[in-house]
């Protein structure tokens, strides 16, 4: 497709659950960044993967949450052990080339996980 | 730390007025500015972007901002409004030095109302 695409756009789960959320970024962008969007609140940083390296996992709130590109292009996103305070619309983004500010993010849909 | 402040989380206003956004930002070094639209059910999209020069920035639809660093400013004007509009609005910050990553420090969101 000619956009980045997230699935599903859509997760309910029960707390304690394992959820794993997927990005499929623009084809050969090799920046690729997850954000976390509360209700309310606008986008807050998780991590970032150039190619397939995981270059910053700062602002993942805690070891519950992992993220994955191993061949360099789609991205996964997990959640152990599901929180109702895990609850919010996760977005990717990707951009171009190396992780740099003149490159221009372009978002996904983004998924709305709703834990209960 | 770096912070974006959207003064408004909510701006109704009638077809064809002029609109202001505004967004205000704290930073000890210097930053690159954005502006990004969010129609419902869709993902983020680039209205605009300042990186350097002239420190009024034309945007997408009709769309400008202007960059005070005085002020620390990035107020978003449109001097016409649509009802295809409405949107949520969201102010963003990124560093501007040689080792910066280029993850988006996002403000709160300014809901944009258009009535007829």
């Amino acid at each position: 497709g000619a956009g980045v695409s997230q699935s599903p756009r859509y997760k309910v789960t029960k707390r304690g659950q394992d959820v794993a959320l997927r990005c499929d970024p623009i084809s050969g962008h090799v920046s690729l960044y997850w954000y976390r969007q509360a209700l309310g609140q606008g986008p807050e940083f998780l991590t970032y993967f150039n190619y397939e390296a995981q270059q910053d996992k700062s602002g993942l709130p805690n070891d519950r949450f992992s993220a994955e590109r191993p061949e360099g292009s789609i991205s996964t996103l997990t959640i152990q052990r599901t929180e109702q305070r895990d609850s919010a619309m996760y977005r990717c983004a990707s951009s171009g080339r190396l992780a740099g500010v003149l490159e221009t993010q372009y978002f996904g849909p983004g998924t709305r996980l709703l834990v209960l | 730390a770096q912070s974006v402040t959207q003064l408004d989380s909510q701006v109704p206003v009638f077809e064809e007025a002029p609109v202001e956004l505004r967004c205000n930002y704290s930073s000890s070094v210097s930053v690159y500015l954005f502006w990004y639209v969010q129609y419902p059910n869709q993902g983020l999209q680039l209205l605009l972007k300042y990186l350097s020069g002239s420190t009024l920035v034309k945007g997408i639809n009709g769309f400008e901002a202007e960059f005070n660093k005085s002020q620390t400013s990035f107020h978003l004007r449109k001097p016409s409004v649509h009802i295809s509009d409405t949107a949520e609005y969201f102010c963003a910050v990124t560093l501007n030095y040689g080792g910066s990553q280029g993850n988006l420090i996002f403000g709160k969101g300014t809901k944009l109302s258009v009535k007829p």
